[in-house]
C-alpha cells in the first residue's frame, strides 16, 4: 500500500461547527505532515508529526488543533473556523527516520475544505 | 530561512518538445531538492528528486540537475505529452529542522497536442 488516504474529500462547515479531518497511511513512515494549500499556491507548512510526537507547529492558530493517535493515522480538530481558512487541507508522509536522512513526501488528495 | 525561487510560473510547448523549470535556493545546508506534480484536483505527486552528492537523475522522460555550487537545480522533461500538463513544484530541505521542505511557487505547464 503506497498511498496517503484522506476524509472526506469535500466539507462545508459553519464558524460555529467543530469537525476533524482523518489522514491515514500504512507505508510504515514515522513521519507525517499536514498542509494547507491555497488556489494557485503551493503548499503551506502547518505541522509535523515525527514519530508520533508534534516536532513542528508553523504558530497555526488555535481553531486548528493536530492529533496523532497511532503511527498509521492523522488528524486535525477543526473549530470556530474563519471563512479564509477555506483551502484544499493535505497530509503527507515521508520515511524520514532516525538516521537524518530526508525523504520526499507522499500526499494525499486533500480534503476540500469551505468555510461558510 | 530558505527561499526557494521558481521560474518560470507558466510554461507553454507543443507535444513531443522538452519543458525546462528552473529552481534557486539560497540555504547552503539544504541538501534534498524533490520535484512534484500537481493535477487538478489531486495531491502533488513526487516525481523524481536529488541529493547533493549528485549531480543528474534521470527517470526515463524525465532528469534533474543539481549545480551547488550556484543554488540551482532544474527538471527536464523531453518528449512532452499532454499528459505532463500539470502543475509542478520544485522543493528544497535542509539536514536541520527535519521534516521542512520548502517549496517553490509552482509552475504551471501546458502541453499543447
Amino acid at each position: 500500500d503506497t498511498e496517503v488516504t484522506q476524509t472526506p474529500k469535500h466539507l462545508v462547515m459553519g464558524m460555529t461547527n467543530k469537525k476533524s479531518l482523518k489522514c491515514e497511511q500504512h507505508m510504515g513512515h514515522r513521519a507525517m505532515y499536514w498542509y494547507k494549500q491555497k488556489a494557485k499556491k503551493p503548499p503551506e507548512l502547518m505541522f509535523v508529526y515525527s514519530y508520533e510526537k508534534l516536532s513542528i507547529n508553523e504558530s497555526v492558530p488555535s481553531r486548528f488543533s493536530p492529533e496523532c493517535p497511532n503511527s498509521s493515522l492523522l488528524n486535525l480538530h477543526l473549530h470556530a473556523l474563519q471563512p479564509e481558512d477555506s483551502a484544499l487541507y493535505l497530509c503527507a508522509s515521508s520515511q524520514d527516520g532516525r538516521s537524518g536522512i530526508n525523504y520526499g513526501y507522499t500526499f494525499g488528495s486533500g480534503t476540500r475544505l469551505t468555510v461558510v | 530561512g530558505e527561499n526557494v525561487e521558481q521560474h518560470p510560473s507558466t510554461l507553454s510547448v507543443q507535444e513531443g518538445d522538452s519543458a525546462v523549470i528552473k529552481c534557486t535556493y539560497s540555504d547552503s545546508a539544504s541538501n534534498y531538492f524533490p520535484w512534484y506534480k500537481q493535477e487538478l484536483g489531486k495531491g502533488p505527486q513526487l516525481i523524481i528528486d536529488i541529493r547533493s552528492n549528485v549531480g543528474e537523475k534521470k527517470d526515463q522522460r524525465i532528469a534533474v540537475t543539481l549545480n551547488k555550487t550556484a543554488k540551482h537545480f532544474s527538471l527536464h522533461i523531453t518528449e512532452t505529452q499532454p499528459e505532463d500538463s500539470a502543475v509542478y513544484f520544485c522543493a528544497a530541505r535542509p539536514n536541520t529542522n527535519a521534516g521542512k521542505s520548502t517549496f517553490g511557487d509552482g509552475t504551471t505547464l501546458t502541453v499543447k497536442p
